[in-house]
């Protein structure tokens, strides 16, 4: 069975750093390509960053040089660095698996989401 | 980047009615690469439909998915109580190589 199961949220401050994480079970990580996506409160989905099977990687415009997105192939996991945390950072962050090429690239399994809350 | 477009933003229709969801591309999407999500507050969001037409595995077949090019389009036949939700379409390819429609909230 898949699952998705992220942690590493909570409170923060303006300028600060945090990694969210995000376990994976029942596929491998490294054989996907792995998404974040975010929901701002009262926003719809907005996605965030992608990790490709290769280790390519990709941003969104308003995360670009603040956030990193990264893989542990050991531990079946994938990360999201959070640097220069901006109070429009605030939301909930999803991990979410591409189904592949035989699925449209459509993201087929979702985490539950994890809070993120910047404010001072 | 794609623009996807949604409409209406919000839409009141009763269990047993049809609901049809619109989303428009500001440029032509491969239909293959076209999907539906629903999200419930406080759950992850769900894949209905993928490749604009074809059902995830588990979903119902009162939603059907349809369109190309520029214009698809999300119906559910006949509402049940647990259909009402926000639904959004995505789209992949270009750059950036997600992206979102802002979203339908279907409400009673």
């Amino acid at each position: 069975e898949v699952q998705l199961v992220e942690s590493g949220g909570g409170l923060f401050q303006p300028g600060g750093s945090l990694r969210l994480s995000c376990a994976a079970s029942g596929f491998t990580v490294s054989s996907s390509y792995m998404s974040w996506v975010r929901q701002a409160p009262g926003k719809g989905l907005e996605w965030v960053s992608v990790i490709y099977d290769g280790g390519t990687t990709s941003y969104a415009d308003s995360v670009k040089g603040r956030f990193t997105i990264s893989r542990d192939n050991s531990q079946n996991t994938l990360f999201l660095q959070l640097n220069s945390l901006r109070a429009e950072d605030t939301a909930v962050y999803y991990c979410a698996r591409d189904g592949g090429y035989n699925y449209g690239h459509n993201l087929d399994y979702w985490g539950q989401g994890i809070l993120v809350t910047v404010s001072s | 980047e794609i623009v996807l477009t949604q409409s209406p933003g919000n839409l009141s229709l009763s269990p047993g009615e049809r609901a049809s969801l619109s989303c428009r591309a500001s440029r032509r999407v491969s239909s293959n690469y076209l999907g539906w999500y629903q999200h419930k507050p406080g759950q992850a969001p769900r894949l209905l439909i993928y490749g604009a037409s074809r059902r995830a595995t588990g979903i119902p077949d009162r939603f059907s998915g349809s369109g190309s090019g520029t214009d698809f389009t999300l119906i559910i036949s006949r509402l049940e109580p647990e259909d009402f939700a926000v639904y959004y379409c995505q789209q992949y390819g270009g750059s950036p190589p997600y992206t979102f429609g802002q979203g339908t909230k279907l409400e009673i």
